[in-house]
């Protein structure tokens, strides 16, 4: 299985900082990552998909980037409704697989 | 509006079955492939199994192939997981998500337990 390491896994920013969330896959996924909020009690929703493709609805200060192994969530300007956890998912190679979550807290 | 309602959640003892169903609304049901995805409590997300369109095609997580089942009735835009052999490790709350692997519409979850 490939395996999604994802860093920070707890992360404090203020309101008006860039934030950034990495991920790093175990072998290439081609591009086929997708990242995911959730707060506490709720489902996750999706904010990209296929790395850098913002999902409907999202705002555009969250942007994606990354290849190969390596990915990349950017806030470009913290919001307080930002807060949460932040998953990646790849679906390059069965049995598709999410990383273990990043808690952002705002200071 | 996309929705997405889980039901069927609840405390189970380990060996026993447990339905879930997912009924969709404000969207054709039959376009999309649907999967269920769990999450362990205070653990991270794992997905559980996958079905096509027509149902014809199913894939599951190894831990759970030949336990649970996913099926779909397109005519009640309804998705089910059946789980049979119910171990502890099961505990968590299910997901039903749209348009897999992409996701893009999660239902708020249905809670199972797995406990004597």
């Amino acid at each position: 299985d490939i395996q999604m390491t994802q860093s920070p896994s707890l992360l404090s920013a203020s309101v008006g900082d860039r934030v950034t969330i990495n991920c790093k896959a175990s072998q290439n996924i081609n591009k086929y990552l997708n990242w995911y909020q959730q707060k506490l009690g709720e489902a996750p929703k999706l904010l990209i998909y296929n790395t850098n493709n913002l999902q409907t609805g999202i705002p555009s200060r969250f942007s994606g980037s990354g290849s190969g192994t390596d990915y990349t969530l950017t806030i470009s300007s913290l919001q307080p409704e930002d807060f949460g956890t932040y998953f990646c998912f790849q679906h390059n190679s069965w049995p598709f697989t999410f990383g273990s979550g990043t808690k952002l807290e705002i200071k | 509006e996309v929705q997405l309602v889980e039901s069927g959640g609840v405390l189970v003892q380990p060996g026993r079955s447990m339905k879930l169903s997912c009924a969709a609304s404000g969207f054709t049901f039959s376009s999309f492939p649907m999967a269920w995805v769990r999450q362990a409590p205070t653990k991270g997300l794992e997905w559980v199994a996958t079905i096509s369109t027509s149902g014809g095609s199913t894939y599951y997580r190894d831990s759970v192939k030949g336990r649970f089942t996913i099926s779909r009735d397109n005519a009640k835009s309804t998705l089910y997981l059946q789980m049979d052999s119910l171990r502890s490790e099961d505990t968590a709350t299910y997901y039903c998500t749209r348009r897999y692997p992409v996701m893009d519409a999660w239902g708020q979850g249905a809670s199972v337990t797995v406990s004597s």
